[in-house]
């Protein structure tokens, strides 16, 4: 159980387009879901939380206008990546707890390369 | 400011050693405890949790830690690795009242020599 599944694994996209990846949880309800950066060979860096119906808080420093965060539903959140350039190419890896309690539950990562 | 160190970057053991990876925290209260395995290009799996009792904690995989809150550590170790073992180790910490975000050390690379 707990599984979260992120779509697409990986996407190539151009300079100034716009890319949308999905979070879902496949089997509970997700009340809230995280959103995490990851470059290579760092660690994780939250960039922002998302509680269903509301608006996602983002932690200092993110862009929100940049990261638009959706969070429609109990079982899917999407994080659009607007305008994406270069510097945006990165490894972005969401999670999901059933509650406030709840571990996280990890999806296996987007791997965005902007040209 | 809260923070999760982990001072090793790279571990190198051979198959069938031991392994011990270790993990500080600063905060203060006792933070919940995590540690998580990424393999190359993946999404993270929890290995193992402390939240209170036992302070030695089993996990998956063969893997325990052991929380020692005199020291603020909670090193993961194993008795005997497996090639299949390495990977990045990631200790991660979350502090009660703090919405449930995890704060993550910078991780250890553990590479497995056969």
């Amino acid at each position: 159980g707990a599984v979260v599944s992120q779509h697409p694994s990986r996407v190539i996209c151009k300079s100034g387009t716009s890319v949308k990846i999905e979070c879902r949880s496949l089997d509970f309800q997700a009340t809230t879901m995280f959103w995490y950066r990851q470059f290579p060979k760092q660690s994780l860096m939250l960039m922002a939380t998302s509680n269903e119906g509301s608006k996602a808080t983002y932690e200092q420093g993110v862009e929100k206008d940049k990261f638009l965060i959706n969070h429609a539903s109990l079982t899917l959140s999407t994080l659009t990546v607007t305008s994406a350039h270069p510097e945006d190419s990165s490894f972005y890896i969401c999670s999901a707890t059933r509650d406030r309690a709840d571990i996280q539950y990890f999806g296996a990562g987007t791997r965005l390369s902007v040209l | 400011a809260q923070s999760v160190t982990q001072p090793d970057i790279h571990i190198t053991v051979s198959e069938g050693a031991s392994l011990e990876l270790r993990c500080n925290y600063s905060y203060g209260a006792t933070p919940y405890l995590f540690w998580y395995v990424q393999s190359p290009g993946q999404g993270l799996q929890l290995l193992l949790k402390y939240f209170s009792g036992d302070t030695l904690v089993q996990g998956i995989k063969g893997f325990e830690a052991e929380f020692k809150r005199s020291q603020s550590s909670f090193n993961l170790r194993k008795p005997s690795v497996h090639w299949s073992d390495a990977a990045e180790y990631f200790c991660a910490v979350v502090v009660t009242g703090g919405g449930n975000k995890l704060t993550f050390g910078t991780g250890t690379q553990l590479k497995v020599e056969l």
